[in-house]
């Protein structure tokens, strides 16, 4: 069964330093995809970003970066020069399979960035 | 803005009574997919529907039931409700023609509280 483990319950820092967020998967499937979601207060889901299992290239947007390594089933999130306006829940998500159809989410941490 | 809708935004209710949440897909999107976010389980997957038919369940409990409409909207039901029904429960949608493993577009959520 495929599972997400977000080991940071909460994380608080100072506006301006760098964040990662842990995310670790399992799945028995060789095709698979994950993704990352932000909750802000407001409490929308908001897609940030899709990998799937066959593409390692880590990935860079803005402030954003993510870094997949599947040798340790890991999908992790970097903030960096973080904003008190990322202050919200992040989900890490994954799905599986040919039909890769529902997602299921790791259980989130709350960042809150403090001015 | 997702493209999907929900309605209502917040409901109350007392146990034991009957609720009905709204989703409206995103224009062309076939699958509609029902989650529920709790304080305590996290965001859990309910049901699956794809262009009227059922395709996949999750954690839903029997007093809990849905349906896709030709239109496509979906209705998900809750009967019989209790006080750890209280959720935010969220709706998303997927087309057809997109990649496998595309993500989900979630509505804005529609807050329920059993009193």
């Amino acid at each position: 069964a495929q599972k997400v483990t977000q080991a940071q319950t909460e994380i608080s820092v100072v506006e301006k330093e760098d964040v990662t967020l842990d995310c670790v998967y399992e799945t028995r499937d060789t095709t698979y995809y994950l993704f990352w979601y932000k909750q802000p207060p407001s409490g929308e889901l908001v897609f940030l970003i899709r990998r799937n299992s066959f593409d390692e290239q880590n990935e860079i947007s803005g402030r954003y970066s993510w870094n997949f390594q599947k040798s340790t089933s890991s999908f992790n999130f970097t903030i960096t020069a973080s904003q008190v306006v990322d202050s919200a829940v992040y989900f890490c998500a994954l799905s599986e399979g040919a039909g890769a159809q529902k997602l299921v989410f790791g259980q989130g941490t709350r960042l809150t960035i403090n001015p | 803005d997702s493209g999907v809708t929900q309605t209502p935004k917040h409901l109350i209710t007392a146990t034991g009574q009957r609720v009905t949440l709204r989703c409206s897909p995103r224009s062309g999107d076939l699958s509609v997919y029902w989650y529920q976010q709790s304080l305590d389980q996290g965001l859990q997957f309910l049901i699956q529907y794809y262009n009227g038919e059922e395709r996949a369940k999750g954690n839903i409990l029997e007093r809990f039931s849905a349906q896709q409409f030709p239109d496509l909207h979906s209705e998900l039901n809750l009967s019989s409700l209790e006080l750890g029904d209280s959720a935010l429960y969220f709706c998303a949608s997927r087309a057809s023609r997109e990649p496998r493993g595309s993500p989900l577009h979630f509505g804005n959520g529609t807050r329920l509280t059993v009193t």
